[in-house]
């Protein structure tokens, strides 16, 4: 079956922008969960949607959003650009209950 | 908040053993364990739950310490395939109500297998 899609693959974008990404999940898995990944900071959770409702979220200024749609498809949105956003973005599904995650390629977002 | 993974980097020969270490300040509900090779995705190994028995597939395995709020990744027999960055995600009780998720992750643990 196929994984999960994210697109694009990369990004560049300049400062003061914003951006959208796209994740499709796996067919039947209505968790989605979006995470940054940096070299620094590791893996960090940014949120997570189920049923099209954002379930929980992370540390992250209000720059950073998202949203479900009916279909399990998720986008996350990053306005106001900051260098700082350069990062491996990456989004992950799972069924529902104590499953583990399935992650997409990740869209690499470069800031210049 | 984010739990400690030991050691930070690993070098291996083929055949050898390794044991990763994750470590939280605060009440585990779950673990997960995943590998990352350079420039792909996080692959999923295996969840460890509260309660729950050791697991484990071919030759990796982990367990999961209640008291001491750790889990354990047991790599046996390496191979070169093992080689990537190892990561553990934890999910405390405050963020499993429901269906509530949020994973906290470690740093990595980078291990290489060398022929």
């Amino acid at each position: 079956k196929a994984g999960v899609t994210q697109t694009p693959r990369y990004l560049i974008k300049t400062r003061g922008q914003q951006v959208t990404l796209s994740c499709s999940p796996i067919s039947g898995h209505r968790s989605v969960s979006w995470y940054q990944q940096t070299p620094g900071q590791g893996l960090q959770f940014l949120f997570e949607y189920f049923s099209e409702t954002q379930r929980n979220k992370g540390n992250f200024p209000g720059r950073f959003s998202g949203r479900q749609f009916s279909n399990s498809r998720s986008e996350m949105n990053v306005s106001t650009l900051e260098l700082g956003d350069s990062a491996l973005y990456l989004c992950a599904s799972s069924l529902v209950g104590n499953y583990g995650y399935t992650f997409g390629s990740g869209t690499r977002l470069t800031v210049v | 908040q984010q739990p400690v993974q030991s050691p930070q980097a690993v070098i291996l020969r083929e055949g050898e053993d390794a044991v990763i270490n994750c470590s939280s300040s605060k009440a585990l509900y779950s673990v997960h364990w995943y590998r990352q090779k350079h420039g792909e995705a996080p692959v999923f190994l295996m969840i460890l739950l509260k309660g729950g028995e050791q697991k484990g597939h071919d030759k990796i395995s982990a367990s999961f310490n209640e008291k001491k709020q750790q889990s354990s990744l047991y790599l046996t027999a390496s191979q070169l395939s093992y080689s990537g960055t190892y990561f553990c995600g934890t999910e405390h009780r405050a963020f499993c109500a429901g269906n509530n998720r949020k994973l906290i992750w470690g740093l990595g643990t980078s291990l290489a297998v060398n022929p």
